[in-house]
């Protein structure tokens, strides 16, 4: 079955890097992605990784794939207050026509 | 290129009562899909239209139903609203051109008193 794990809470210090981790647990996960939440708002897409990857860097983030521990992690470089939010980690079988499975989500706080 | 729109933003219904959530996807997305988000959890798949049929269903009881409109706009309907229905409802859209891609409406909060 597919199930994806996220820790709750991350506080991080403004400038500081910040790693939000996620495992999941059905090997057959082609798509990986990471969206985020902001209050009272809907989710926005940041950044996706193809199974057959192992790192992808886009700006500020950086997703890092480890298939074989199933774990995947974000790494936001030069955390911004603007940064705080609930961030979502959500496998796929396939492509944007199958169902996302999300974990609960990290809420990340960042300290001026 | 706009965004895919949600309406209404916020409603309240009465337990037993009927309510229609409503999804324009963004320009060119043919594939719509609904999601539930309960208080401090993350999404649950509905379902998902494609080009105006079924395509795909999660594991929600048949009193959630749906339609796609030719324009790939799509409205979520659940029937006898019970107190836990009380959430967040997300859709979102992509296209055949983009597979990778779902991207998220702002979302219909729904209270059920």
């Amino acid at each position: 079955g597919e199930d994806v794990e996220q820790s709750l809470f991350l506080s991080v210090r403004e400038g500081d890097s910040s790693v939000i981790n996620c495992t999941y647990t059905d090997s057959s996960s082609t798509y990986l992605y990471w969206y985020k939440q902001e209050p009272g708002a809907g989710l926005q897409l940041l950044t996706y990784i193809f199974s057959n990857m192992d790192m992808k860097q886009d700006q500020r983030l950086t997703v890092l794939l480890n298939k074989k521990d199933k774990h995947l992690s974000l790494r936001i470089a030069d955390t911004q207050t603007g940064d705080s939010a609930i961030y979502f980690c959500a496998e796929s079988m396939s492509s944007g026509n199958t169902p996302l499975v999300f974990g609960k989500g990290t809420r990340l706080s960042v300290i001026a | 290129e706009t965004g895919v729109t949600q309406s209404p933003t916020h409603l309240i219904k009465t337990r037993g009562q009927q309510v229609t959530l409503r999804c324009s996807s963004q320009s060119g997305h043919n594939t719509v899909s609904w999601y539930q988000q309960a208080l401090g959890q993350g999404p649950q798949f509905i379902f998902q239209y494609y080009r105006e049929e079924e395509n795909g269903r999660g594991n929600f009881p048949p009193r959630f139903s749906g339609l796609q409109f030719p324009n790939y706009s799509s409205e979520l309907n659940v029937n006898a609203l019970e107190l836990d229905d009380s959430a967040l409802y997300l859709c979102a859209s992509s296209s055949e051109r983009d597979l990778d891609e779902q991207y998220f409406g702002p979302g219909t909060r729904l209270t059920v008193t």
